[in-house]
């Protein structure tokens, strides 16, 4: 099974300019996660989905941070502008569903974001 | 507020010796607990889990001790070898309806196994 793709791996740009990420999770995954890790800290959720329904949202800096997942499949990640602080890696991670008990997270491999 | 924290940043163990690594967290919602494992430039990995009815849980050579009064659990390798040189993450889902599967995740605590 494929896991969770992203891209690009790498990115680096100026201050107050835009950049977007992608992740593609696993086939069937309902669930989608995208996560912001500073440097030496842990992983930090931004926003999470169900299918194409927002679940959580409540950590995005909604002034320059946005997020989609238009189809229930892959979603984008935007920053517009960036800040010198959005320097981070973005994880993206999917699980299968939804529910009471815990389901397991698959974590892409994620986009290093260098803001200069 | 760090609602997980892990409280060392590093930790060396030679191998073939126990792998000692100790997360502490704050809030008693929390109901369940979970270890992931990350490579540099990959995405960090589901080790080991934990609920909160239970206060141990094995699988090979990881165990998770849960102490639920003290809200600390602990992950022991053992035997450690040199493919666990990784970073360790702790993280916890906090107790509710529709949004059990929120992960709270530590620092991380980083392992080298040396020969």
């Amino acid at each position: 099974e494929a896991g969770v793709a992203q891209s690009p791996r790498y990115k680096i740009i100026e201050k107050r300019q835009s950049v977007a990420f992608w992740c593609n999770p696993i086939s069937g995954h309902a669930t989608l996660y995208w996560y912001q890790q500073i440097l030496g800290q842990g992983p930090k959720l931004l926003i999470q989905f169900q299918n194409n329904g927002v679940v959580d949202d409540s950590q995005l800096p909604k002034d320059r941070f946005s997020a989609e997942r238009l189809k229930g499949v892959d979603s984008t990640l935007k920053i517009q502008p960036a800040k010198l602080e959005d320097s981070a890696v973005y994880l993206c991670a999917s699980s299968p569903l939804l529910g009471d008990s815990y389901n397991e997270q698959f974590f892409g491999p994620g986009t290093r974001l260098t803001v200069l | 507020d760090q609602q997980v924290k892990q409280n060392s940043p590093s930790l060396s163990v030679q191998e073939g010796r126990i792998s000692i690594l100790n997360c502490d967290y704050t809030n008693s919602m929390f109901d369940y607990f979970l270890w992931y494992k990350k490579y540099p430039a990959e995405g960090p990995t589901f080790l080991i889990s934990i609920s909160s009815i239970k206060d141990k849980n094995e699988d090979g050579r990881f165990t998770v001790f849960l102490n639920k009064s003290a809200k600390h659990l602990s992950l022991h390798i053992v035997p450690s070898q040199p493919g666990d040189s990784a970073v360790y993450f702790c993280a916890a889902s906090p107790r509710g309806g529709w949004n059990t599967d929120k992960l709270i995740f530590g620092t991380g605590t980083r392992l080298q196994v040396f020969p």
